[in-house]
């Protein structure tokens, strides 16, 4: 069965910074990969998703993210995070068949001022 | 752009109770989906539906939850007696086709049993 791994509980990064949260996927085949950010007592927005092509993937509020299968990895990454970016990062996967996704426990981001 | 409507936005009810949470999806979609978060949780998946039938639950939907689209616009979830640890937020999703692709969630219902 797939599963999603972030590794990563929280994040503290400083204004300004760089940030990249981590995710790692189990599944066989190709994968559609996720990123969902959702702040406190909100819903999930979609911040990008790679179903195929190019690996480096942009998103919304200057996020990317890169998929690397020799890695079974989808990191998303910005080059400089705003205090407005602080909340919960979920990575999530869906299959080519199963209509369903799954969600990583998610990552928690903190921006220090 | 078009929007997964969800209603009410937070629902209090007592244990045992019967609750029904009510979702409008997007006009041209055909899967439908019900997704729980209980707090500081990731968000699991409970069932999807498409041509008016459950394609896949979880572990989770159990005989206390059912789904139906009653009208052809409304998406509804409903618990039969409803348990304290039946609180949580729940998000309604629906998607053009299956595999995720135009996946889009609605804000959320938050039940809290009491």
């Amino acid at each position: 069965a797939q599963s999603v791994t972030q590794p990563d509980i929280h994040i503290t990064v400083s204004e300004g910074a760089s940030l990249e949260l981590r995710c790692n996927y189990s599944y066989g085949a190709t994968p559609y990969l996720f990123w969902y950010v959702q702040s406190p007592g909100q819903g999930l927005q979609l911040l990008l998703k790679y179903f195929s092509g190019d690996t480096l993937v942009q998103g919304i509020k200057g996020f990317e993210a890169e998929f690397k299968r020799s890695q079974s990895s989808f990191n998303l990454r910005k080059p400089s995070v705003h205090w407005s970016d602080a909340a919960e990062y979920f990575c999530a996967v869906a299959t080519n068949r199963d209509d369903k996704i799954i969600f990583g426990k998610g990552t928690r981001l903190h921006i220090l001022p | 752009e078009p929007e997964v409507t969800q209603t009410p936005s937070h629902q209090v009810t007592q244990m045992g109770q019967e609750v029904i949470l009510r979702c409008v999806p997007i006009s041209n979609h055909l899967y439908f989906y019900w997704y729980r978060q209980i707090l500081g949780q990731k968000v699991e998946f409970l069932v999807s539906f498409y041509n008016n039938e459950i394609s896949e639950k979880s572990e989770i939907f159990d005989d206390q939850f059912s789904v139906e689209r009653p009208d052809g616009s409304n998406f509804t979830l409903k618990i039969r007696s409803t348990k304290l640890e039946d609180s949580a937020m729940y998000f309604c999703a629906s998607s053009e086709a299956g595999g995720g692709i135009g996946y889009t969630f609605g804000s959320g219902t938050r039940l809290t049993v009491v």
